[in-house]
C-alpha cells in the first residue's frame, strides 16, 4: 500500500500570509505512460463533506479560486496558498488515486493567527 | 447538477449487519466508477471500497475486506455497501464519491455525498 505523509500537522499564518502544505507518497504516483501524477488535494470545512481543489497534482478544479496551486512530481508535492483568507481555514488532505487502496494524508489544520 | 446522497446509516450493535445506499443523479452513473471513504469522529479520511462502472474491478480497504462488500445497479443509479460482523472501530460518517475521471477507476474523488453516519455499540 502507499503510504502518504503530510507536513505540517497544522499551521497558523496572517490573513494575506503565504501557507504550503507539504504531501509526500511512499512511492511513487506518476504514471509513466501518461505522465501525470496521481495526486489530489481536498479541502474539508467542519460539518461539510470534502472538496476538490487540485487533481493530477497542479490541476486546478473549476471555480477553485487561483490562490490555491499544487506543485511536485513522483513522490513530494506541495499544496500552496499564496494569500490565506478567513474563509480558507479548513483541514487539507492529499490523496493518492494510483493505485487500491487510494489512500489519504492525515490531513493538515489551517487556522489564522 | 451532480449529486450523491447517501442513507441506511444507523445505531447497530457489534456483530450485526447495516445496508448503506448511494443515490446518484445529475450524470451518467454507468459510466463512472464510484467509492466509499469514511471518517471516524474527529479523524481523517479512510478510502473503504470503490467499484467501476461495470462492476468488473473492485477494491477494499484491508480493515473491511471479508466483512464489507461493494455493489451497485447502474439501472437504479445506486451505489451500495453491505457491512457484516460490524465492529466499534466502524463507527464513522460514510461518503460516496464519484471517480473523477471517465471510465476508470482511478481518479480523484468528486463529488461527495453529505456522509451517513454509522454508530457501532451496545
Amino acid at each position: 500500500d502507499i503510504v502518504m505523509t503530510q507536513s505540517p500537522d497544522s499551521l497558523a499564518a496572517s490573513l494575506g500570509e503565504r501557507a504550503t502544505i507539504n504531501c509526500k507518497s511512499s512511492q511513487s504516483v506518476l504514471y509513466s505512460s501518461n505522465n501525470r501524477n496521481y495526486l489530489a488535494w481536498y479541502q474539508q470545512k467542519p460539518g461539510q463533506p470534502p472538496k476538490l481543489l487540485i487533481y493530477w497534482a497542479s490541476t486546478r478544479e473549476s471555480g477553485v479560486p487561483d490562490r490555491f496551486s499544487g506543485s511536485g512530481s513522483g513522490t513530494d508535492f506541495t499544496l500552496t496558498i499564496s494569500s490565506l483568507q478567513a474563509e480558507d481555514v479548513a483541514v487539507y488532505y492529499c490523496q493518492q488515486y494510483y493505485s487500491s487502496p487510494f489512500t489519504f494524508g492525515p490531513g493538515t489544520k489551517v487556522d489564522i493567527k | 447538477e451532480v449529486q450523491l446522497v447517501e442513507s441506511g446509516g444507523g445505531l447497530v450493535q457489534p456483530g450485526r449487519s447495516l445496508r448503506l445506499s448511494c443515490a446518484a443523479s445529475g450524470f451518467t452513473f454507468d459510466d463512472y466508477a464510484v467509492h466509499w471513504v469514511r471518517q471516524a469522529p474527529g479523524r481523517g479520511l479512510e478510502w473503504v471500497s470503490g467499484i467501476s462502472w461495470n462492476s468488473d474491478t473492485i477494491g477494499y480497504a484491508d480493515s473491511v475486506k471479508g466483512r464489507f462488500t461493494i455493489s451497485r445497479d447502474n439501472a437504479k443509479n445506486s451505489l451500495y455497501l453491505q457491512m457484516n460482523s460490524l465492529r466499534a472501530e466502524d463507527t464513522a460518517l460514510y461518503y460516496c464519491a464519484k471517480s473523477g475521471v471517465y471510465g476508470d477507476p482511478r481518479g480523484w474523488f468528486d463529488p461527495w455525498g453529505q456522509g451517513t453516519l454509522v454508530t457501532v455499540s451496545s
